[in-house]
């Protein structure tokens, strides 16, 4: 759905640098979550987030790897000394609020992050 | 843990077969499964989802999956496949512990339609 907007579309960063990833959820949702797909995987959970508040992160790498969804502006997936193993897809999906099990998340184009 | 299998990574088809991709979970609770596609370049869209009732849940573009519980099984399938059907395609089900749509999502499996 056009609706979730992911940006960039294509990142590549070398090595020890910091990789930002946006992503503006569809008009009127405030839940977001973020999924990563490695090389010939399926997409894994990574965090779970409703407006100013983490709610799940179990999923999230121990280290270098933050998420944030404030009041006002895009979620971003922020990635801290980049290594080679970071290269992967990154998708967000939003809901709405109030969203239950059966509510659909609606998924962006991805980021792929390339670490050179 | 929850976990999804999905038996076939690459599939190679010529217009007009039938297609069944498979797809297994393990999971001893209520489900909620989910069959996701991603056309080239694009995001994932939603094929076609199962909460409960009829286990033969028919979806957009004229596929359909069938829950089959006695199998923790919930194949996609679609009677004549088109060229606009290569794809990629993820199997998900749904982790309800936290009372939200985390999803549990299979390797995936590509689709390439040869005219």
């Amino acid at each position: 759905n056009a609706g979730v907007m992911q940006n960039p579309r294509h990142l590549v960063r070398r090595r020890g640098q910091e990789a930002r990833l946006r992503c503006s959820p569809m008009k009127g949702h405030s839940h977001v979550y973020w999924y990563r797909q490695l090389p010939e995987e399926g997409l894994k959970f990574m965090v779970y987030l409703q407006k100013e508040n983490i709610i799940d992160e179990s999923g999230m790498p121990k280290e270098r790897f933050s998420a944030e969804f404030p009041k006002e502006g895009p979620s971003i997936l922020r990635i801290q000394q980049v290594v080679r193993g970071d290269s992967a897809a990154y998708f967000c999906a939003s809901s709405p609020p109030n969203a239950r099990l059966n509510t659909e998340a609606f998924f962006g184009q991805g980021t792929r992050l390339t670490v050179v | 843990a929850q976990s999804v299998s999905q038996h076939n990574h690459h599939v190679i088809l010529s217009e007009a077969a039938s297609l069944e991709l498979g797809c297994n979970y393990s999971y001893g609770g209520t489900v909620n499964l989910f069959w996701y596609v991603q056309y080239p370049g694009q995001h994932l869209q939603l094929l076609l989802k199962y909460f409960s009732g009829d286990p033969l849940v028919k979806g957009i573009k004229g596929f359909e999956a069938e829950f089959i519980k006695s199998k923790f099984s919930f194949n996609l399938r679609k009677p004549s496949v088109q060229w606009s059907d290569t794809a990629e395609y993820f199997c998900a089900v749904n982790d309800d512990s936290g009372g939200y749509n985390k999803l549990i999502f299979g390797a995936g499996t590509r689709l390439a339609v040869h005219p």
